[in-house]
């Protein structure tokens, strides 16, 4: 089966640095993507990762380590709108995204 | 930017009845998605649809569900019969490129919240 750990929830202030972390274990990996959900509204796209490292674009940074079925998701210079769930989805196959159960993350002012 | 568009964006059913959820995908997307989410809940994954076929579909994806693509733009979702349990929201997705192309990220439809009473 699939196993894919995130927190819950997450608060910071505005202009702050958060780090969601996210942890998996599961039948396959071809990847791990990052999305930001507003509530009721879509998952959009934030970030991908294949290979170990780190990818930045822009005030959002994701990690990957394989060989510890680990990734974060760093956000920088956090502001008001960045307040939303934020999905860590592993493609354990040709076609489809595993997803967890998501990050909840409130900036305060 | 282009978009997948899905209709009706709320359906309210009985339950036993049939409902279609209806979604057009990005025009030159070629992989096809129908995912769902009841509330409070993480994304779950039904199936996946490429080259008139499905490619691979999950437990929760029963006899009671079928998919279609009975034209160039359209990718529906049947439920036969509905139950109180298909009470969520149904995300329509698709995504560009052909072959193992791994970084190419599925673009969601704003979703279809389906209410069974």
């Amino acid at each position: 089966g699939q196993n894919i750990d995130q927190p819950t929830e997450m608060t910071a202030t505005e202009g702050a640095i958060v780090q969601i972390n996210c942890t998996y274990q599961t039948s396959g990996f071809n990847g791990l993507f990052w999305y930001q959900q507003h509530a009721g509204e879509a998952p959009t796209f934030l970030s991908y990762n294949v290979l170990d490292g780190l990818e930045e674009k822009g005030r959002f940074s994701s990690f990957l380590s394989r060989s510890k079925g680990y990734s974060y998701l760093l956000l920088k210079e956090l502001q008001m709108k960045d307040s939303a769930s934020y999905l860590c989805a592993v493609r354990d196959g040709d076609y489809k995204l595993s997803f967890g159960a998501g990050t909840t993350v409130t900036v305060r002012a | 930017e282009p978009e997948v568009t899905q209709t009706p964006s709320h359906q309210v059913t009985q339950m036993g009845q049939e409902v279609i959820l209806r979604c057009v995908p990005i025009s030159n997307h070629l992989y096809f998605y129908w995912y769902r989410q009841i509330l409070g809940q993480k994304v779950e994954f039904l199936v996946s649809f490429y080259n008139n076929e499905i490619s691979e579909k999950s437990e929760i994806f029963d006899d009671q569900f079928s998919v279609e693509r009975p034209d160039g733009s359209n990718f529906t979702l049947k439920i036969r019969s509905t139950k109180l349990e298909d009470s969520a929201m149904y995300f329509c997705a698709s995504r560009r490129t052909a072959g193992h192309s791994y970084n190419s990220p599925l673009h969601f439809g704003n979703g279809t919240r389906l209410t069974v009473t």
